[in-house]
């Protein structure tokens, strides 16, 4: 059974660069089906997407967040990491990460199957 | 940016049917956009439900299911059980499946 887990700091100042990683049991997260992301939810409030990676590196982020997201891949360590920079307030949330599938068969298939339980991370001085 | 709209509450009646729906600003939603439906109950992650429209997961109750209607994405629950009562999310694929966008979310009350 596949897992994910997130770690990382649940308290980060402002201006400061958030850090988080997500460890994937259960199964290898050098693939070709899948990508590996980080979406987030601010308390309260709905879903967003901050961005995926693909196992040989390749990054996909929000618009809106692209300016401060890196997204790293560790294959070694069945790791991968989020770097959230010049943190606000407004980052304030629990941050998922979660594995996304992406196969052809007739056609094209693309799911988010499996995700962490969510690490709050605060923003706060 | 592109915006995706959920209707921001329903409420339904056990053993009713409802449908949900998700639309996108950018024009009508086909199967291209892949929709994907999850589940959310207060404390715990978002569970998938359903992906590409209309396909289930293995862990998927069968009494939910997806489908295009109208332009939007939908998801229609027969048989409504108390324990489905919960937030509703769906998610749209762009840009060649390399972006997604989440809806905004609906809280379903079962009543």
């Amino acid at each position: 059974q596949l897992q994910l887990q997130e770690s990382g700091p649940g308290l980060v100042k402002p201006s400061e660069t958030l850090s988080l990683t997500c460890t994937v049991s259960g199964g290898s997260i050098s693939s070709s089906t899948y990508y590996w992301g980080w979406i987030r939810q601010p308390p309260g409030k709905g879903l967003e997407w901050i961005g995926s990676i693909y196992y040989s590196g390749s990054t996909y982020y929000n618009p809106s967040l692209k300016s401060r997201v890196t997204i790293s891949v560790d294959t070694s360590k069945n790791q991968f990491s989020l770097k959230l920079s010049s943190v606000t307030a407004a980052d304030t949330a629990v941050y998922y990460c979660a594995r996304r599938t992406s196969y052809y068969s007739s056609g094209w298939y693309h799911l988010f199957d499996y995700w962490g339980q969510g690490t709050l991370v605060t923003v706060s001085s | 940016q592109t915006v995706v709209t959920q209707e921001p509450s329903l409420t339904v009646s056990p053993g009713g049917t409802v449908t949900l729906t998700c639309a996108s600003s950018t024009g009508a939603v086909t199967s291209g956009y892949y929709p994907n439906w999850f589940q959310q109950k207060p404390g715990q992650a978002p569970r998938a439900l359903i992906y590409s429209t209309s396909n289930k997961h293995s862990w998927t109750p069968a009494r939910f299911s997806g489908s295009l209607l109208g332009g939007k994405a939908a998801l229609t629950l027969s048989g409504v059980q108390p324990e489905d009562e919960a937030e509703y999310y769906c998610l749209l694929y762009y840009g060649g499946a390399q972006h997604v966008v989440f809806g905004g979310g609906t809280k379903l009350t079962v009543l």
